[in-house]
């Protein structure tokens, strides 16, 4: 079975651009959850997704959007690109939305490396 | 902004030795992961604790969780050269759906 698949996985943009990120989670997963990782940091929560809702959001700017499709997939926008929006953005999916003892296990694909110039 | 530190921020060790990762967070939890990350790439899960639970252990990992203290240990045994990586602790919170607060990490670096 395919894991999470992101595209692209490298793509360099310049201050003010526009970015779409793109994921596609596991088979059966219906939930999906973005994560921004700076370079010598931890990923840090932007979005999650499930059942096409939004089922929490981070402490990020409007600039940030996603949106999760019938096929559970899922695609992260970034407008007005900023230096400081450089980083590995990671998409992760799980089975359901919550577990039954907190967070569920994520399962991650490999990320879209993002550089603004 | 984290959630929390990771201690050492780097770790240096010869293959067959143990490696041991602390974790310490701020808040009350639901459970508690570790995962593992090479070369700036996708996240894998390791481990999953619970709150109630004090220790588990999968293959030659062993976790442990002290919720009074708010802190959490990663120990590897026999290490090798292939767990060069680096580890990240991961906390959930009631209400926060499948959101996780990782903390900063730990590099550790297995050599032969």
């Amino acid at each position: 079975d395919a894991g999470v698949t992101q595209s692209p996985t490298h793509l360099i943009k310049t201050r003010g651009q526009h970015v779409t990120l793109r994921c596609s989670p596991i088979s059966g997963h219906k939930s999906v959850s973005w994560y921004q990782q700076v370079l010598g940091q931890g990923p840090q929560f932007i979005f999650q997704y499930y059942e096409k809702e939004e089922r929490g959001r981070g402490n990020f700017p409007d600039r940030f959007s996603a949106r999760q499709f019938p096929n559970y997939s899922s695609e992260l926008n970034v407008n007005a690109l900023l230096l400081g929006d450089s980083a590995l953005y990671l998409c992760a999916s799980s089975e359901a939305g919550t577990g039954i003892t907190g967070a569920n296990v994520l399962t991650f694909g490999a990320g879209s490396r993002l550089t603004v110039l | 902004s984290q959630q929390g530190e990771e201690d050492p921020q780097a770790l240096s060790i010869q293959e067959g030795e143990n490696a041991t990762m602390n974790c310490s967070y701020k808040t009350s939890i639901n459970n508690l992961q570790w995962y593992r990350q090479n070369s700036g790439r996708g996240l894998v899960h390791l481990i999953l604790i619970r709150s109630n639970e004090r220790e588990k252990h999968s293959g030659r990992l062993r976790v442990t969780l002290d919720t009074s203290k708010k802190s959490s240990s990663l120990l590897i045994t026999a290490s090798r050269a292939a767990d060069t990586a680096s580890y990240f602790c991961a906390t959930a919170f009631t209400g926060g759906g499948n959101k996780l607060t990782f903390g900063t990490g730990t590099q550790l670096k297995v050599e032969l």
